[in-house]
């Protein structure tokens, strides 16, 4: 059965520091994809990434980085010099290739960035 | 142009009516689904639509039920609404199953 963990229920942190929210995955596909999205104090939820199983390659987007481990099945997320606009709930999600493909969600990690 | 969008934004009802949250997405994706957020935050999976068929129907009661009157739309209607119920409703779409879905605003149901 697949699941989701994200530990770290709420991160705050003085802004300009960087920040990382775990999250760890257990599936018995050998095919999977893992997201990232964010939702703002607004509300909708904002895709951030997608990353398929066979991709260990980090991967950086501006301030937003990556890290992909299938050794440790963990897929963290990394902030780098926080600023208030990240203040959100960040949610990690899993997708299998068999079975219905929907996403399974973490429970959620509230960052909140103090200025 | 909202890719995709939800009406209404925010319902509220008493226990034991019939209501209808109406999904459109104008991104020509052929998967729709609707998904639950309930207090505490937690997402779950209700619902998914490919091509006008069901693909998945998780263990959410049968009070609950999708429809989509074509591949742009997937509405939800809820019968005999419970207290229970009153949760933030999502709906999604993606191009295919396992690539990332886009998500509308949400529906805030209340039910009182």
């Amino acid at each position: 059965a697949q699941k989701v963990t994200q530990a770290q229920t709420e991160i705050s942190v003085v802004e300009k520091e960087d920040v990382t929210l775990d999250c760890v995955y257990e599936t018995r596909d050998t095919t999977y994809y893992l997201f990232w999205y964010k939702q703002p104090p607004s509300g909708e939820l904002v895709f951030l990434i997608r990353r398929n199983s066979f991709d260990e390659q980090n991967e950086i987007s501006g301030r937003y980085s990556w890290n992909f481990q299938k050794s440790t099945s963990s897929f963290n997320f990394t902030i780098t010099a926080s600023q208030v606009v990240d203040s959100a709930v960040y949610f990690c999600a899993l997708s299998e290739r068999t079975g219905a493909n929907n996403l399974f969600f973490g429970t959620g990690t509230r960052l909140t960035v103090i200025p | 142009d909202t890719a995709v969008s939800q009406t209404p934004k925010y319902l509220v009802t008493q226990m034991g009516n019939d209501k209808s949250i109406k999904c459109e997405q104008n991104l020509g994706h052929d998967t729709m689904y609707w998904y639950k957020q309930d207090s505490k935050k937690f997402l779950k999976i209700m619902f998914s639509y490919n091509n006008k068929e069901l693909i998945i129907n998780e263990t959410v009661p049968n009070r609950f039920s999708p429809k989509s009157p074509d591949k742009a739309h997937l509405n939800l209607h809820i019968n005999s609404l419970e207290l229970g119920d009153s949760a933030v409703y999502f709906c999604a779409s993606s191009p295919i199953p396992s690539y990332e879905q886009y998500f509308g605003p949400g529906t805030r149901l209340t039910v009182t």
